[in-house]
């Protein structure tokens, strides 16, 4: 089955704790991004990638980082820095010279 | 005020009713509109995109008065399976990106 998964669902983070969330694609897709989504809020960009090695800030990048070694996978950190990380994170992916975004399952981020 | 503006409901409409949410965008240069739909606790999945022209998929029909700067989406004959989140969206493409803008969405409830 071709599709974005991403790891895990929930996600704690203690107080000054970095934290990975995972998001894979099997979709061949060269473009990926990362979204934030707050209660009866739409989604806010972090960053996005549009090939491997190379990604850009979005909207509300501060407090996060992001890497791309591979088309697949396009992992997203939460640094302490961020001081407001609940919410609930989604990934995309969109195909070459294509426009619809394709969503992965989303992980919750709750803050201990 | 906001790129891309919605009611955010929520819309109560009986089973078997007509029911149609507006989209106001801000930027006049946008290109690509869709409506994405969203359940309780999930991913955004693609509903429809909006042409020039309108377009329909069954029940779901799709206007663009790019004059006006606004979409809407109608849907006839509501389902208790139509109860979700709609959300809007814009591509605003400024150089160099190409991200979608999301609404903050309409809530759309069924009622028996």
């Amino acid at each position: 089955d071709g599709g974005i998964t991403q790891s895990p669902k929930y996600l704690f983070r203690k107080e000054g704790q970095n934290v990975t969330l995972s998001c894979e694609q099997n979709l061949n897709h060269d473009a990926m991004y990362w979204y934030r989504q707050d209660p009866g809020q739409g989604l806010r960009l972090i960053y996005y990638s549009q090939i491997v090695n190379d990604f850009q800030k979005g909207d509300i990048a501060e407090g996060y980082s992001v890497s791309r070694e591979k088309k697949e996978s396009f992992p997203l950190t939460v640094t302490s820095a961020q001081k407001n990380p609940t919410a609930f994170y989604l990934c995309a992916s969109t195909g070459r010279g294509q426009e619809t975004q394709y969503f992965g399952p989303g992980t919750r981020l709750l803050v201990l | 005020r906001k790129e891309v503006e919605q009611d955010p409901g929520p819309f109560n409409v009986p089973e078997g009713a007509t029911v149609a949410f507006n989209c106001t965008y801000s930027n006049s240069a946008s290109q690509s509109f869709f409506w994405y739909r969203q359940d309780c606790r999930k991913e955004p999945k693609l509903l429809m995109s909006v042409y020039s022209s309108g377009n329909e998929d069954g029940r779901f029909t799709a206007q663009l008065n790019r004059a006006s700067q606004y979409i809407s989406l109608l849907i006839r004959d509501s389902k208790l399976s139509d109860s979700a989140t709609y959300l809007c969206v814009v591509n605003e493409t400024p150089p160099g990106r190409r991200a979608l803008t999301f609404g903050s969405g309409t809530r759309l409830q069924v009622q028996p």
